[in-house]
């Protein structure tokens, strides 16, 4: 079993839709948990991160994280064709030196104008 | 603008071959590192490295190895490169301290073809 699950989609959605992404993990010692974003023929770049539960907003994205449930969603409203990209979780015990991120496969998303 | 820059984009090499795999960054970060991208698998830590000459394995280190002789450079070397290491390659760096472990800015990535 992997320590991190990511449906890979492909999702497709029309441009305004509210679009969720989700992962599920396994090991309970996460306390860190990012959401990275890819857009084709580039690297990832980090999107947002929250420590332990709850949730943080940023502009049209909201990241929620659930401990009891071992479960992470990122909400993107108002979606728009430049939101088109891979979206790759990622998660960590710790943040210090010694600690390591592990990512899920990636959802890829397209939103059609 | 800060900037993590991959010697190359696309690579195609034979087995067998020793592969070379560069990477620099201009943040003046402690720690960088190398991941591999597959489809379905996501992104695996390979190595990484968080000073000058210092050197950790990851997940997958088997048939890699690193070499981290300057703070702004750190090198992926396949010593005899083979097809299951066809494989996208991605450098990240990030600074050390202030949970800057999970900020980390990544290149463009190298496309390596083995056959």
């Amino acid at each position: 079993q992997k320590e991190v699950e990511q449906d890979p989609g492909p999702l497709s959605v029309p441009e305004g839709a509210i679009v969720s992404l989700n992962c599920t993990y396994s090991n309970s010692a996460f306390q860190y948990f990012m959401w990275y974003r890819q857009y084709s023929r580039k690297g990832p770049e980090l999107l947002m991160y929250t420590y332990s539960s709850g949730n943080k907003e940023d502009g049209r994205f909201t990241a929620q994280v659930d401990k009891s449930s071992k479960y992470i969603s990122l909400f993107i409203r108002d979606s728009q064709p430049s939101d088109s990209a891979t979206y790759l979780c990622a998660m960590s015990a710790t943040a210090g030196n010694t600690g390591k991120l592990i990512f899920g496969q990636g959802t890829t998303l397209q939103v059609k104008p | 603008d800060v900037k993590v820059t991959q010697s190359s984009r696309y690579l195609v090499k034979r087995t067998g071959e020793k592969v070379f795999l560069e990477c620099v960054q201009d943040m003046d970060h402690e720690n960088m590192f190398w991941y591999r991208q597959d489809p379905g698998l996501g992104l695996r830590l390979i190595y990484f490295s968080y000073d000058v000459k210092m050197k950790e394995k990851g997940d997958i280190p088997e048939g890699y190895s690193v070499s981290r002789e300057k703070k702004e450079r750190f090198s992926l070397i396949l010593e005899s490169a083979s097809t299951n290491q066809t494989s996208m390659y991605l450098c990240a760096s990030s600074p050390r301290g202030g949970q800057g472990i999970l900020r980390q800015y990544f290149g463009p990535g190298t496309r390596l073809t083995v056959t």
